[in-house]
């Protein structure tokens, strides 16, 4: 099994819509990230975890919350899709700032 | 805020020629840097980190990273590509990413 796993892989989904994503991890990392990907525009980063009671923001944060289940869960929602949001979106794990990151193997969501 | 600047979006090198590609990061006493490869429809993999010590960090795959807080680089290095290299590479500081730099390898 992979180390992080992503559920669902891909997935079409109507504008207004609620979708959530999820990612679980068997690491054992305490931090863990939500990334989206658009092409030309690198990953940026949605919302971050160092541990069950911290959520954080990052720098495009709207139109998306999170829940930190377990330290092993995080799941990203996007209350209301819209087309814009869609993307190829990663989860990823780290254990410690300086150790860089294990990811999951994306989703690909798209909004109609 | 931090930014992470690759100037080149992309690069076509011969198999067999050596390769370097540019990363450029912003302020940070103590910067946290990271190289991260792509291959196509895949998920992100952590070529190699530097966060202190030798200015000078091996990574998998035979690449190679020089770090050079006076220009504020981070330039990945490889001495000879090899098809299977071709990819999209990510420079990245603590949480924030470049928009990468796809390479592709000529036979």
């Amino acid at each position: 099994d992979a180390d992080v796993t992503q559920t669902p892989r891909n997935r079409i989904t109507k504008t207004g819509k609620r979708i959530m994503l999820e990612c679980s991890q068997t690491k054992g990392h305490d931090r863990m990230y939500w990334y989206r990907q658009d092409p030309g525009l690198g990953l940026r980063l949605i919302y971050y975890s160092f541990d069950v009671k911290d959520i954080n923001k990052g720098e495009i944060s709207d139109g998306y919350s999170v829940s930190r289940q377990a330290q092993a869960k995080f799941s990203l929602s996007l209350e209301s899709a819209i087309p814009n949001q869609t993307a190829l979106y990663f989860c990823a794990t780290s254990s410690a700032r300086f150790y860089g990151y294990t990811f999951g193997s994306g989703t690909r969501l798209t909004v109609v | 805020a931090q930014s992470v600047t690759q100037p080149d979006i992309h690069i076509t090198v011969s198999e067999g020629a050596s390769l370097e590609l540019r990363c450029n990061y912003s302020y940070g006493a103590t910067p946290y840097l990271f190289w991260y490869v792509q291959s196509p429809g895949q998920g992100l993999q952590l070529l190699l980190k530097y966060f202190s010590g030798d200015t000078l960090v091996q990574g998998i795959k035979g690449f190679e990273a020089e770090f050079k807080r006076s220009q504020s680089s981070f330039n990945l290095r490889k001495p000879s590509v090899h098809w299977s290299d071709a990819a999209e590479y990510f420079c990245a500081q603590d949480l924030i990413f470049g928009k990468g730099t796809k390479l592709s390898v000529k036979p």
